[in-house]
């Protein structure tokens, strides 16, 4: 099943304890990017890679790191998780860019981060 | 910076009728992507309409596209207490187009 997935769906962390939230997709899409969702703000985008080892900084980046070593997998990594980095991710992928984002984004179930 | 912005921000309607929700945006796209969100789950895509259309139609949804006025339209016609959700539009940015932006999204609630 084409599908993307997250890792872990649900964590409660405190501050300044490094975390990863991983993300794969088995669709062999090129494009992935992450976007954290917060109440009246919609989706904001943080990061994303347009090939392996091709990423780049979406709105919102300050305080994440992410790396694309494989095609499949694009990790969010926040080194010292603060609690305004409260929020439900969502990883997301697309078969290709070409030119323009034409491509639907297929999206992972989302990761609730709570950071106290 | 936020691209889309949706309007209104929450709609309630009965079961059968017609939801139009708009979106406008800020500099020129490529592309307009609309998406729905059950609660607190992933974005599912619904349709996508490029800047040289106008309009597309796919089931129940009709989506409209000025470019002029930088604005887009969803309309969900005969609604179904399963079309309860947010809906949200996404768009590319001609400048940059790896970045998808999208607005803080319109909450639907179809009443049976």
């Amino acid at each position: 099943e084409a599908q993307v997935t997250q890792n872990p769906r649900y964590l409660i962390t405190v501050t300044g304890k490094k975390l990863t939230v991983t993300c794969s997709q088995n669709m062999n899409h090129e494009y992935m990017s992450w976007y954290r969702q917060d109440p009246g703000l919609g989706l904001r985008q943080i990061y994303y890679s347009m090939n392996v080892e091709v990423t780049d900084k979406g709105d919102v980046p300050e305080g994440y790191k992410v790396s694309r070593k494989e095609k499949r997998n694009f990790p969010l990594i926040l080194e010292s998780p603060s609690p305004n980095q409260t929020s439900l991710y969502f990883c997301a992928s697309s078969l290709s860019i070409g030119t323009s984002l034409s491509d639907t984004q297929y999206f992972g179930p989302g990761t609730r981060l709570t950071v106290l | 910076s936020q691209q889309g912005e949706e309007d209104p921000q929450a709609l309630s309607i009965q079961e059968g009728e017609n939801a139009t929700m708009n979106c406008s945006y800020k500099t020129s796209i490529n592309n307009l992507q609309w998406y729905r969100q059950n609660s607190g789950r992933g974005l599912v895509h619904l349709i996508l309409i490029r800047s040289n259309e106008r309009e597309k139609h796919s089931g129940r949804l009709r989506v409209t596209l000025d470019t002029s006025k930088k604005s887009s339209s969803l309309l969900i016609t005969a609604s179904r207490a399963a079309d309860t959700a947010s809906y949200f539009c996404a768009t590319d940015d001609r400048s940059n187009d790896y970045k998808l932006s999208f607005g803080a999204g319109t909450t639907v609630t179809v009443r049976a």
